[in-house]
């Protein structure tokens, strides 16, 4: 059962306009939401957050809405370059206990912009 | 800092060989994890630990071990290798606000 769900396997946008990527989530427990960007052969790296309390967080061209009623999160892109193409990985994260938090993944979403 | 580090950065194996992927962290965290990620599967948690001689299972840790006798190494033992394990191995410690920082991954082929 994935707890969290990355639909779009890909998404192809041209450079300059806007890219967004979706992520829906089944478990109301999950505290904190992060986005994380892959390129080939590296390890992902974070790339912006978001608590549970918060709607929206912003970071120079990278924004995240949250929307809990829904249980969906985006991350929109503004706007986009060819070096934000990559796998980009939506995470969930839920505490449990002893000072530990669990990260959940979706399976991710390529994304290629194109110049 | 070097952050997460992470060798071999690629094996072959054999079925039924053994080996450790090696995970070391200068960051001084305490959490530290071991996920691995495959093809359409996104990143699944094998073994993690909140600190020194603490360790429990996440998801997928049949076939493999850990143990953590540092706050900097997180070694994982695969016991006997099964082609079910050819797999790119992510190695991630925890900071401050729940962010994972991974490592380079170690691309494990069992033949």
């Amino acid at each position: 059962d994935q707890q969290v769900k990355q639909n779009s396997p890909s998404l192809s946008v041209q450079e300059g306009r806007i890219s967004i990527l979706n992520c829906d989530y089944t478990n109301s427990m999950f505290d904190y939401f992060l986005w994380y960007k892959k390129y080939p052969a590296e390890g992902p790296t974070f790339l912006i957050s978001i608590s549970s309390i918060k709607d929206k967080n912003e970071d120079g061209r990278f924004t995240v809405f949250l929307n809990k009623s829904a249980k969906h999160l985006s991350l929109h892109i503004v706007p986009s370059q060819p070096g934000d193409s990559a796998v980009y990985f939506c995470a969930a994260s839920i505490y449990s206990g002893a000072g530990s938090y669990q990260l959940t993944f979706g399976k991710g979403t390529k994304l290629s912009v194109i110049p | 800092n070097a952050g997460v580090t992470q060798t071999p950065k690629f094996q072959v194996l054999k079925t039924g060989q053994s080996m450790t992927l090696q995970c070391a962290q200068d960051m001084n965290h305490e959490y530290m994890s071991w996920y691995r990620q495959d093809p359409g599967m996104g990143l699944r948690l094998i073994h993690y630990s909140v600190g020194a001689g603490i360790t429990d299972q996440g998801e997928v840790p049949n076939g493999y071990n850990v143990s953590r006798s540092t706050t900097e190494d997180f070694p994982l033992r695969l016991l006997s290798a099964a082609p079910s394990q050819t797999s790119v191995y992510f190695c991630a410690s925890t900071g401050a606000g729940e962010t994972q920082y991974f490592g380079p991954g170690t691309r494990l082929l069992v033949l």
